[in-house]
Formats: structure tokens, C-alpha cells, sequence
């Protein structure tokens, strides 16, 4: 039940790209995607509340692929700042749970 | 006010002590939450409130036990812990389940 995350992990260069997939086995009404940074709470990013919608934050956006059951989210010339685990939130139609993903660990270096 | 404040910000306790945490928002969010999460995990739902009312238990050891006195107030009252609950303890909310939820910093406990 619990989202699959990949990679688990990513190491990039400042200015160096990335992309971070969630996949699920049940149908989702909307996925969340968090950025935790070492320590500290999970911040939110953005939520996608439609199938095929894309929305952008910054230079981090993510799609939804309903019929999959997929989200993906894109990092785009990476800063030191984007460093973190990000997690994928999803709900589906019939209950209010928000379950996480199992994360993905990224590091940005200089 | 777009902040979650969770107190304390750490905690020691023994398995045969009584303490609570606390969580308080005043954003007007409707839906507030508890997550517990261990080192190099994903936060794991306990239990969530919607307009002041416990919509979900995910199965909980009655040893915590939720209460939600008012809409800006969430609480966690802990009995009779264990060693393997020592976690981070995180609350959240939102504007309602389905909008983007807003985390307090968490209490740290860790149980002797």
C-alpha cells in the first residue's frame, strides 16, 4: 500500500537535473510531494489533484499520471538548497490517509 | 500566523510515566494530524482529526491516545510506552484532508 519512491537516493552537481518518481498499486485521488531536509519537518511542495496535471514550483515540477498511478517530480538545475529526501504523499478516493512514499535521499554538491 | 507548534520539542520518559505532547495551529485548518516517523523512514499516520472529530485510527496501541479540544488544539497523550516508540513525533494540518498539509517541527521522544 505504501508508494514506491525511486531512486532511493541521488547525488547531483549544482546545476545538474533530476527526477524523482512515485508509483503506486491502488488509484489515487491526489498525490503530495514533501522535500525534508536533515532535522527538520517535511515542507510542502506541491499537490496534484487531477490526472495528467503538471504544476511547476520554482524550478521544481512534477506531473500525475492517474491511469498509471504514477507522479514524477522534476528538478531542474539543481541548487545546494534542493538537497534533502523528498517524499511522495498519495491519497486515494475513499479514505482522508495522506501515506508516504519510501523517500528518496538527494544531495547536491558544489 | 502560518505555523505549527509542536511542545515540547523533546522528551525523556520511562515506560511507566504519563506525558503529553502538544500541537497548535491558527491558520483555520480543519483537518489536523499525527505522524510518527523513525530515523531514515517515512512519516507514518497514527491518527487523523477532521472538523474536530477522530476520522482515523490506524490501528494505534491504545497506550496513545488523541484528543482534540478544539479546532487549534491537537494533543497526544502517552501512557505506558515502550523502548520501540522512542521516534519523532510530528503533528500536521491542513484546510481540510485534502489540501496541503503544514508540519510542526516534532517532539523527539525517546523512552527509557
Amino acid at each position: 500500500q505504501q508508494p514506491v519512491q525511486s531512486p532511493q537516493a541521488v547525488i547531483l552537481r549544482e546545476g545538474e537535473d533530476a527526477v524523482i518518481n512515485c508509483s503506486s498499486s491502488k488509484a489515487l485521488y491526489s498525490v503530495h510531494w514533501y522535500r525534508q531536509k536533515h532535522g527538520e519537518a517535511p515542507v510542502f511542495l506541491m499537490i496534484l489533484l487531477k490526472g495528467g496535471e503538471q504544476k511547476g514550483h520554482e524550478k521544481i515540477s512534477a506531473s500525475f499520471n492517474e491511469k498509471k498511478q504514477q507522479s514524477s517530480l522534476y528538478l531542474t538545475a539543481s541548487q545546494l538548497s534542493y538537497s534533502g529526501t523528498y517524499f511522495c504523499g498519495t491519497r486515494d478516493y475513499n479514505t482522508d490517509k495522506l501515506i508516504f512514499g519510501t523517500g528518496t535521499r538527494l544531495q547536491v554538491f558544489p | 500566523d502560518t505555523e505549527v507548534t509542536q511542545t515540547p520539542k523533546h522528551l525523556v520518559m520511562g515506560m511507566t510515566n504519563k506525558k503529553s505532547l502538544k500541537c497548535e495551529q491558527h491558520m483555520g485548518h480543519r483537518a489536523m494530524y499525527w505522524y510518527k516517523q523513525k530515523a531514515k523512514k517515512p512519516p507514518e499516520l497514527m491518527f487523523v482529526y477532521s472538523y474536530e472529530k477522530l476520522s482515523i485510527n490506524e490501528s494505534v496501541p491504545s497506550r496513545f491516545s488523541p484528543e482534540c479540544p478544539n479546532s487549534s488544539l491537537l494533543n497526544l497523550h502517552l501512557h505506558a510506552l515502550q523502548p520501540e516508540d522512542s521516534a519523532l513525533y510530528l503533528c500536521a494540518s491542513s484546510q481540510v484532508p485534502a489540501y496541503g498539509y503544514t508540519f510542526g517541527s516534532g517532539t523527539r521522544l525517546t523512552v527509557v
